[in-house]
Parts: C-alpha cells; sequence; structure tokens
C-alpha cells in the first residue's frame, strides 16, 4: 500500500519568514495531493491539492509543488503570519481513499 | 451550510461501557471514513464506508463497529472501551471518486478511565 512520510514534525519561523514541507509518498499510482491545515479544536480542512498532471500550483501566499520522477511534493507558504499557525497534514491518493503523512506542527512567531 | 456533524464533541467514560459516536454529513458523499488522532502518530484510519451497507476496516480497527444504513449517518461502536482507546477522533466524507477532498467534522475527544 501507499506509504507517506513528511518532514519536519515541527518547523518554528519569524513573522514574515517562509516555510516549506516536505512529503515523499511510495506509490507511483498515486495522482492526487491535497494539502489539509488543521487549527486547534478544529477538523483538518483541506487548503491546497495538486494533481499529477501539474507541476506547482499558487493560491496567494500558499504554493505546492510535485516532483513525480521523485515522488515528492511540498507546501511552501510565504509572509508567514501567526494565523498560520497549525498542524498541517500532507496525503497521496491513487483513488478516493488518502494515505496520511503524520503531520507538521507550525509555529510562527510574531 | 455544507458540513460533517460529530457528536458529542467530548466523552469521559469508563472502561467496558459501550457508547456511541454520531457523525452526519449534508453534502450527499457517497464515501465516509472514521480516524483517531493521536500524538506523533497523525491520522490513522480506522473504518470507511464506500456506500449504504458497505464497509471495510481501515488501518487500526481492532475495538470498533461501524454501520452505514443511510448515507448521510456513519456512527461508530466501542462496545468495550478501554484506556487505549482514549483519543482525538474525526469523521470524513468525500464523494465517492477520485481526486475528491475530505471533509471533516471537529472531532470527538474521548477519554476513557
Amino acid at each position: 500500500g501507499e506509504n507517506v512520510e513528511q518532514h519536519p514534525s515541527t518547523l518554528s519561523v519569524q513573522e514574515g519568514d517562509s516555510a516549506v514541507i516536505k512529503c515523499t509518498y511510495s506509490d507511483s499510482a498515486s495522482n492526487y495531493f491535497p494539502w489539509y491545515k488543521q487549527e486547534l479544536g478544529k477538523g483538518p480542512q483541506l487548503i491546497i491539492d495538486i494533481r499529477s498532471n501539474v507541476g506547482e500550483k499558487k493560491d496567494q501566499r500558499i504554493a505546492v509543488t510535485l516532483n513525480k520522477t521523485a515522488k515528492h511534493f511540498s507546501l511552501h507558504i510565504t509572509e508567514t503570519q501567526p494565523e498560520d499557525s497549525a498542524v498541517y497534514f500532507c496525503a497521496a491518493l491513487g483513488s478516493y481513499i488518502p494515505t496520511f503523512g503524520r503531520g507538521t506542527s507550525l509555529i510562527v512567531h510574531p | 451550510e455544507a458540513q460533517v456533524t460529530q457528536n458529542p464533541r467530548y466523552l469521559i467514560t469508563v472502561t467496558g461501557k459501550k457508547l456511541t459516536v454520531t457523525c452526519s454529513q449534508n453534502m450527499n458523499h457517497e464515501y465516509m471514513s472514521w480516524y483517531r488522532q493521536d500524538p506523533g502518530l497523525g491520522l490513522r484510519q480506522i473504518y470507511y464506508s464506500m456506500n449504504v451497507e458497505v464497509t471495510d476496516k481501515g488501518d487500526v480497527p481492532e475495538g470498533y463497529k461501524v454501520s452505514r444504513k443511510e448515507k448521510r449517518n456513519f456512527p461508530l461502536i466501542l462496545e468495550s472501551p478501554s484506556p487505549n482507546q482514549t483519543s482525538l477522533y474525526f469523521c470524513a466524507s468525500s464523494l465517492a471518486r477520485a481526486n475528491s477532498p475530505l471533509h471533516f467534522g471537529n472531532g470527538t475527544r474521548l477519554t476513557v478511565t
């Protein structure tokens, strides 16, 4: 089955800096890669996703890149703000059942 | 408003006392699933359902049961809870087709003493 590894487990940055979270996956059949943000006391929410026919996707301060050859994808957050502090999960899917990474706790210091 | 609703949000119980956590979605999603979240372990799938009357085990199904009698509801049943089932539980749903993102409920924090 699919295996997704996510790094780092904790990331601490200063407000205004960039943050990068990386994930690798094992199943070459995976073709959809969503990212979820989990704020304290809430369930994870989709923030951005990318499909295998695209190498990069941006949405304001958030971007995701995908390297299918190397089987890795990354989340980039620029100009971080305190409200970006949360746990972020990556996932990989070949069908509609996702395999999740273990999560990254991002802390943005004012 | 499109949402996944879980109840209760918090539950404290004792070992062996049967409990049910309810989950309901209003998006007509075919696929529903339950996860538990523990520190350092991320989200682990307990059970999932691809449609009414179709359920299957996830990665950590021991000690749990589910049922899917209606499309909108997917309750999680702990027949005899034990302390190692103390965790944060999430229900999620999506369309049963490729590239469909999951919609999560807000979680149920369960403590078993």
